[in-house]
């Protein structure tokens, strides 16, 4: 068991390019998450998937967001037409649930830089 | 909608003391989890402590507990002993049946 992965740790991107991060779960997790955190705050909840089903897609996530958890193994989150306002770190978080909510583990993040 | 309210900003304590960090949330929900997690400087987020709302006793972690409070919708954290390794943000979090609600964390830092 290494962990939750997370790839790129760091991208930095020119505004209007599109950029993709890749999640790596712990391999017997059902649950995987995606939450957003700029600096000083707390993670904002962007996506969930339940095995390779996306459950809920946060408000925040605008139609330029998408996310994917093909075969409920890894996980990518894609933004496309990058903003300077997309510029904050990507968690990814992972759990094993059976009925009642489990631990998160998170990964290291993976930080976006939009010029 | 549920919310998890951090009301210290910024907190220091010195090495060895005890310091208490505050978190209230609001729920209509009766079943749920309240978490505390650490995130020290450049590093991953990790679980400190987690309490189930049914459960009336407090958890303990060590060094860490804390004080839940369900009709008053409290759950602080309470560090004994504070070593210089527990410098780091602390967020509170609430789930309910799927969604982690995070706070907006508190900053720690422990003194020499």
């Amino acid at each position: 068991d290494t962990g939750v992965s997370q790839d790129p740790r760091h991208k930095i991107t020119k505004r209007g390019q599109n950029v993709t991060f890749r999640c790596d779960p712990i391999s017997e997790h059902n649950r995987l998450y995606w939450y957003r955190q700029t600096l000083g705050q707390g993670p904002e909840f962007l996506t969930y998937f339940q095995n390779e089903a996306q459950l809920e897609k946060s408000r925040l996530l605008s139609d330029r967001f998408s996310a994917e958890r093909p075969k409920g193994s890894f996980s990518t989150l894609e933004i496309q037409r990058t903003e300077q306002g997309d510029s904050a770190m990507y968690l990814c978080a992972s759990s094993l649930v059976r009925g009642q909510a489990g631990e998160l583990f998170f990964g290291e993040g993976s930080r976006l830089t939009v010029l | 909608a549920q919310t998890v309210t951090q009301s210290q900003p910024e907190m220091s304590v010195q090495e060895a003391e005890t310091v208490t960090l505050s978190c209230t949330y609001d729920t209509s929900e009766n079943n749920y989890y309240l978490f505390w997690y650490k995130q020290p400087p450049s590093r991953q987020m990790i679980l400190v402590i987690r309490q189930e709302a049914y459960k009336q006793q407090n958890a303990t972690e060590n060094r860490f507990s804390v004080n839940f409070q369900k009709a008053a919708k409290s759950f602080s954290l309470k560090i004994s002993d504070s070593q210089l390794g527990d410098t780091a943000m602390y967020f509170c979090a609430f789930v309910g049946t799927y969604k982690y609600i995070f706070g907006t964390g508190t900053r720690l830092k422990v003194l020499a």
